[in-house]
């Protein structure tokens, strides 16, 4: 079983939808946990922290169900702009531990 | 936000040679700096850890003998592609921890530097 796993997509929606991403993963003893966004041939860029009371950024909202090991973000009123891919990102803990990385979801904002 | 640069940001090069990557913190100090590797279609998956003033950790199946790592000072991590070949090419990415992070662990990424070898 992957790590993180994610819907690879593509998710094809119109501008102004809802769309809603979500991922798994498999270490109980994760501490910390993002998304981020990464687009063609650039490095990902952090989009937001995700925490387990839910938190909101203007048309972005993450969840986290630590008990299911479950990630979701929510955009509202999708914009064009935010065609790009979605990486859950997990952090396993400890003093100086790397990131992990989901595979990623595509997203495609329709005109 | 924080900034964290990597230089040559392309690098093509002939099977055999020696590729030096640099990453910098240009805005803050970071104590590790993190080195990432992206096959097209893949995820990124972290190759070693480096910290500054003593030896990297390498993930398991990572060579520490091809891929050389420094981290000389606070805001510097070099990493260095031994003898490339072709099945090293690949988008390399360095990221960042703020030593005054605490808890968020936030790590910024540089811009990538892709190899191409021949």
């Amino acid at each position: 079983r992957k790590e993180v796993e994610q819907d690879p997509g593509p998710f094809n929606v119109p501008e102004g939808a809802t769309v809603a991403f979500n991922c798994t993963y498999s270490n109980s003893a994760s501490q910390s946990f993002f998304w981020y966004r990464q687009d063609c041939r650039k490095e990902p860029k952090l989009l937001m922290s995700v925490y387990s009371s839910g938190n909101e950024d203007g048309r972005f909202t993450a969840q986290l169900n630590r008990a299911s090991q479950y990630i979701s973000l929510l955009i509202r009123d999708s914009k064009l702009s935010d065609s790009a891919t979605y990486l859950c990102v997990v952090n396993h803990g400890g003093g100086a531990d790397g990131l992990t990385f989901g595979k990623g979801t595509h997203l495609i904002i329709q005109p | 936000g924080a900034v964290v640069s990597q230089h040559p940001s392309w690098v093509i090069c002939k099977s055999g040679t020696s590729v030096k990557i640099e990453c910098r913190s240009l805005d803050f100090q970071a104590t590790t700096m993190f080195w990432y590797r992206q096959f097209p279609k893949q995820s990124l998956m972290l190759m070693a850890t480096s910290n500054e003033g003593s030896k990297a950790t390498y993930e398991q199946g990572v060579e520490k003998d091809k891929f050389l790592i420094n981290h000389a000072s606070l805001t510097l991590s070099t990493l260095t592609v031994t003898s490339a070949h072709p099945e090293d090419s690949s988008f390399y990415i360095c990221s960042a921890r703020d030593l005054l992070a605490g808890v968020k662990k936030t790590q910024y990424f540089g811009p990538g530097t892709r190899l191409l070898v021949l």
